[in-house]
């Protein structure tokens, strides 16, 4: 079946550190990636995403791979910021409709 | 602007009462969902509309009911069939059939009392 497995949070990092979380995904054939971010109390907004293998998405400093021999779409940031506080979800999309979201993983931090 | 809009942020209801939540779009997109968000479950698809007068059931469809009669609006109506209904929906849109990403509202969060 198809599922994404994002790494658990919550994860603290002080401001200016560098920033991974990690997203391994299970789908046949070759799936769309994403990731979307998440404010207090608000919905979900688009960050980044990669459409085949090899594809890098970016967007406002953040960056992620598509990996398809590793199954990864990792999300890095080389310099976190206190405003990039939020819970990040890692999602995928088969052929049709619907997306597999990944559980989210929340990131604060610290000035 | 164009977006999503979900109306109210917080609604309470009592149990055994059925609730409608809104959800109106401005994006001329042709599909619409709605997603249940639950803490560390992340977004659980309730109902999806690729078109007018057609909806389909997601993975969690029982206690829910929904309307597509005209391609701006999605209501998702919470019955009182629905077991556990206190979470946070979020209603989302995307263009054809979401290659590009969805767009998603604010978000709704509902509170049986």
């Amino acid at each position: 079946g198809n599922s994404v497995t994002q790494m658990e949070g919550p994860v603290t990092l002080s401001e200016e550190a560098f920033l991974t979380i990690n997203c391994t995904y299970t789908a046949t054939g070759y799936p769309s990636l994403f990731w979307y971010v998440q404010y207090p109390g608000e919905g979900l907004q688009l960050l980044l995403k990669a459409t085949k293998a090899d594809d890098k998405g970016s967007n406002k400093g953040f960056e992620a791979t598509y990996r398809k021999e590793t199954t990864s779409f990792h999300l890095e940031k080389g310099s976190v910021q206190v405003s990039d506080s939020a819970v990040y979800f890692c999602a995928l999309r088969r052929t049709g409709n619907q997306f597999y979201f990944g559980t989210g993983t929340s990131l604060t931090v610290i000035p | 602007d164009g977006g999503i809009t979900q109306s109210p942020k917080y609604l309470f209801r009592k149990e055994g009462q059925n609730v409608t939540l809104s959800c109106e779009q401005n994006l001329n997109h042709d599909a619409m969902y709605w997603y249940r968000q639950d803490p560390g479950q992340g977004l659980r698809l309730i109902y999806y509309s690729q078109i007018v007068n057609d909806f389909q059931k997601g993975d969690i469809a029982e206690g829910y009911s929904v309307s597509r009669e005209k391609k701006e609006s999605f209501p998702l109506t919470v019955t009182s069939a629905q077991k556990n209904p206190t979470a946070f929906y979020l209603c989302a849109s995307s263009i054809g059939r979401g290659i590009y990403g969805y767009t998603f509202g604010s978000g709704t969060r509902l509170t049986v009392v």
